[in-house]
């Protein structure tokens, strides 16, 4: 499986300020995913992130709030954007197997708590 | 509409004793199921995976997980729960056509010595 590596594990922000995640993979892939975890609630995906286009977006999430980038295909970054408390969550970047079975490997998420 | 529901949202055991987690799905064509796992501070653990086969699948950490497609079930056992996996489970589903899973709402799972 591959190894995935988020920044920062955790941050304390501000209201209306901006935050960037980073996540690190040690192999080449086509899409990145990013999801959301809200407290005490389960994952929702925010995004597919494809290196060389724009990322595609779920419903009831925007490029403006959630703007990503994917530079090259081991590396991509998540803003959090504008922040209000409604943003505390665990953010996750996930790659898919190698294996075309459909599963999902996770990096240890980014603790966001906006005050 | 594509679901998955955890109906347990909180289950205390014994350590030692068995363990089933519940997990119910609807899904539109040939599910492919997973568990993950997510320790706290953690992110998520691929503890086992169904796509195709022998409807019993093994996993790591000793678990296992049966698809029951005539109940749109894949529920997750363990003979013998020990203290380290006190920790939140989720099921997920996806598809052959899709890059997509569906989480449930997870169940936690606290172990008493």
């Amino acid at each position: 499986s591959a190894v995935i590596s988020q920044k920062p594990s955790r941050d304390i922000c501000q209201r209306g300020t901006s935050l960037t995640i980073q996540c690190q993979v040690d192999s080449q892939v086509t899409m990145m995913f990013w999801y959301r975890q809200q407290p005490g609630q389960s994952l929702t995906l925010i995004a597919t992130a494809n290196q060389g286009s724009e990322a595609t977006y779920e419903s009831g999430f925007v490029i403006d709030k959630f703007p990503i980038s994917r530079p090259n295909l081991t590396f991509s970054t998540l803003t959090v954007s504008n922040m209000s408390p409604e943003d505390s969550s665990i953010y996750l970047c996930s790659v898919k197997g190698e294996w075309g079975t459909g599963e999902l490997f996770f990096g240890e998420g980014s603790r966001l708590t906006v005050l | 509409a594509q679901s998955v529901t955890q109906p347990d949202i909180h289950i205390t055991v014994s350590e030692g004793a068995s363990l089933e987690l519940r997990c119910n799905y609807s899904y539109g064509a040939t599910p492919y199921l997973f568990w993950y796992v997510q320790s706290p501070g953690q992110g998520l653990q691929l503890l086992l995976k169904y796509f195709s086969g022998d409807t019993l699948v093994q996993g790591i950490k000793g678990f296992e997980a049966e698809f029951k497609r005539s109940q749109s079930s894949f529920n997750l056992r363990k003979p013998s729960v020990h203290w380290s996996d006190a920790a939140e489970y989720f099921c997920a589903v996806g598809g052959w056509n899709t890059d997509k899973l569906i989480f449930g709402t997870g169940t936690r799972l606290q172990v008493f010595p």
